[in-house]
């Protein structure tokens, strides 16, 4: 297992309501991303953070939006949640900025919107 | 959108047999790197292969990359029903002329039979 960490594990919302899930990095890791994977799907990228700012993006819209506190852990909120944020959320934290080096995995958060 | 398309979608094989697995992307890419997901769980980064780089080992597994035709392979030697489980290959990329970002195929899943 990686020192990475997520809460809450899993969590169920209704359409309409926002979200914040939690990650806490690996001990010496100064740079997180963030993954939404839809069932049966390869994992998504959202967003990067390092040094507490955003650091690159994927194709998601603004109400998908984060944050990176200054022991590196961080937060990914949704607002306005619809049907299709139902997936896993993952975090990934790693030594340098961008992916010349492997992303260490959390275990996720399972997000079902009713 | 899925950059890397891993073939074929599910494998099954009995334990001592070899693996196979295939990935193709579409853009130039900095590196590519496969993970390992039990169940809807976390990934576990499995091995990294530069672009200037056309093969890579570690332990029971060989990764190969071959630019010219946008594609890797990883081998699994010998398997064990531990390897059960869904194999993704990623790629660090810029896409669309945004930042880097690591694009996730939709994986192979992989059943080892006792």
């Amino acid at each position: 297992e990686t020192g990475v960490t997520q809460s809450p594990t899993h969590l169920i919302k209704t359409r309409g309501q926002q979200v914040t899930l939690r990650c806490s990095s690996q001990s010496g890791h100064n740079t997180v991303s963030w993954y939404q994977q839809a069932l049966g799907q390869g994992p998504q990228f959202i967003f990067q953070y390092y040094r507490e700012e955003e650091n690159g993006r994927g194709n998601f819209p603004p109400r998908f939006s984060g944050l990176q506190f200054p022991n590196y852990s961080s937060e990914l909120n949704v607002n306005a949640l619809e049907l299709d944020d139902s997936a896993l959320y993952l975090c990934a934290s790693s030594s340098k900025t961008g992916f010349t080096y492997e992303q260490y995995f959390g275990p996720g958060t399972r997000l079902t919107v009713t | 959108s899925q950059q890397g398309e891993e073939d074929p979608q599910a494998l099954s094989i009995q334990e001592g047999e070899n693996a196979t697995m295939n990935c193709s992307y579409k853009t130039s890419i900095n590196n590519l790197q496969w993970y390992r997901q039990n169940s809807g769980r976390g990934l576990v980064h499995l091995i990294l292969i530069r672009s200037n780089e056309r093969e890579k080992h570690s332990g029971r597994l060989r990764v190969t990359l071959d630019t010219s035709k946008k594609s890797s392979s990883l081998l699994i030697t010998a398997s064990r029903a531990a390897d059960t489980a869904s194999y993704f290959c990623a790629t660090d990329a810029r896409t669309s002329g945004s930042a880097r970002q690591l694009t996730f195929g939709s994986g192979t899943q992989l059943t080892v039979l006792p």
